[in-house]
């Protein structure tokens, strides 16, 4: 069946610092990505999302570029903040529009 | 502030009881989703709703039901609880059927005794 990976946390950044949280994916046809986000005792928000390979998806100074040849879909911010310390989930929906699966989850610290 | 609004926040019960988790979705969203976040077993869906109609089916247990409303808010129902059904309930919304969450709740804490 369909299955997200993602790096296991936590991540513990310093400022500023690059972050990368890794992503891959196991799904038949051409699923669509998305990452989430979730902040300290709220619920989830759309980070952001690609529909297609080589599509590339950024919000908020994230980015992340749909690999169908290496079925990934990393989340890069060149600069984190101290605000940016949340879990972030990678999910996958597949392209029947049916099934959809988050990955476990990556808790990402950032220290001033 | 997502827009969608979870009530109630805590609910604290029994094994074997019953209980309704209540969702109201975003103004002028049409769709529902509801999701399971637990420790062992992450975050799962569980139902999707467009307009009333139930459009998509995950790992929601047969003691578990669901239904949206016509002024679209959902419920789900939770039956002949376990200790396992312990975690916390999401409910999302979105304006299509496209079965891709846009908007949170801040969830519902169920906690089973």
């Amino acid at each position: 069946g369909d299955s997200v990976t993602q790096m296991e946390g936590p991540v513990t950044l310093s400022e500023e610092a690059f972050l990368t949280i890794n992503c891959t994916y196991t799904a038949t046809g051409y699923p669509s990505l998305f990452w989430y986000v979730q902040y300290p005792g709220e619920g989830l928000q759309l980070l952001l999302k690609a529909t297609k390979a080589d599509d590339k998806g950024s919000n908020k100074g994230f980015e992340a570029t749909y690999r169908k040849e290496t079925t990934s879909f990393h989340l890069e911010k060149g600069s984190v903040q101290v605000s940016d310390s949340a879990v972030y989930f990678c999910a996958l929906i597949d392209n029947y529009g049916q099934n959809f699966v988050f990955g476990p989850g990556t808790r990402l610290s950032v220290l001033p | 502030d997502s827009g969608v609004t979870q009530t109630p926040k805590h609910l604290i019960t029994a094994t074997g009881q019953r209980v309704t988790l209540r969702c109201s979705p975003r103004s002028g969203d049409l769709s529902v989703y509801w999701y399971q976040q637990s420790l062992d077993q992450g975050l799962q869906f569980l139902i999707h709703y467009y307009n009333g109609e139930e459009r998509a089916k995950g790992n929601i247990l047969e003691r578990f039901s669901a239904q949206q409303f016509p002024d679209l808010h959902s419920e789900l129902n939770l039956s002949s609880l376990e200790l396992g059904d312990s975690a916390l309930y999401f409910c999302a919304s979105s304006a299509d059927h496209s079965n891709q969450p846009q908007h949170f709740g801040d969830g519902t804490r169920l906690s089973i005794l």
